[in-house]
């Protein structure tokens, strides 16, 4: 079965450093695999997401995610974090031809000033 | 914004009763997804139409059932509903399905009491 796993359930970084959310996937044959972001009381906001192609994949508000095939990760990164990226971020694959989603349990990210 | 309007925003029930929640996809997307969040089981596939017709189904009790209408736009029955069905309800919408991206809803927050 297709699966993720977020191994965190609560990242804390400072202002201005670097942000990592992990994420690892368990999957037969290719993954699709997407991020997405949950600000308090709203819906979800996507990210990014991996096809195939380049293993550095660029997405919205500064975020990248690498793909490693390797080490069955997936993991968001930001170079610098802010105060508003402080969110639940979560990890999705797609386990279906018809779009759907799996999703990691989500890591809380809390970026302090 | 992501385009996908869903409504009511909030609903507040008791326990036995019917509900329906409504959702409007993005303009040109044919398909709809409907997800569940609870602190329980996180966010849970629920179910997926595609131009009217049911594509994939996920752990969707017997209780509750979906359909879309020939405008596109879905809507989700809960029916009998018990205390533990309290959650948030999303619907996301892509153009196809698949590896198309699946653009999330604000969320109908239910509660039954």
């Amino acid at each position: 079965a297709q699966s993720v796993a977020q191994p965190e359930d609560q990242v804390n970084v400072a202002e201005g450093n670097p942000l990592t959310v992990k994420c690892t996937y368990s999957v037969s044959g290719n993954p699709y695999l997407f991020w997405y972001v949950q600000y308090p009381n709203r819906g979800l906001q996507f990210l990014l997401k991996y096809i195939t192609g380049d293993n550095l994949v660029k997405g919205s508000y500064g975020f990248e995610a690498e793909f490693n095939k390797s080490q069955t990760s997936f993991h968001l990164k930001k170079p610098s974090a802010l105060v508003s990226d402080s969110a639940l971020y979560f990890c999705a694959v797609l386990t279906d031809s018809w779009g759907k989603l799996q999703f990691g349990a989500g890591t809380q990210v809390v970026v302090t000033p | 914004d992501s385009g996908v309007t869903q409504t009511p925003k909030h609903l507040i029930t008791a326990t036995g009763q019917r509900v329906t929640l409504r959702c409007s996809p993005r303009s040109g997307d044919l398909s709809v997804y409907w997800y569940q969040q609870s602190l329980d089981q996180g966010l849970q596939f629920l179910i997926q139409y595609y131009n009217g017709e049911e594509r994939a189904k996920g752990n969707i009790l017997e209780r509750f059932s979906a359909q879309q209408f020939p405008d596109l736009h879905s809507e989700l029955n809960l029916s009998s509903l018990e205390l533990g069905d309290s959650a948030l309800y999303f619907c996301a919408s892509s153009v196809v399905s698949g590896r198309d991206t699946q653009y999330f809803g604000p969320g109908t927050r239910l509660t039954v009491l």
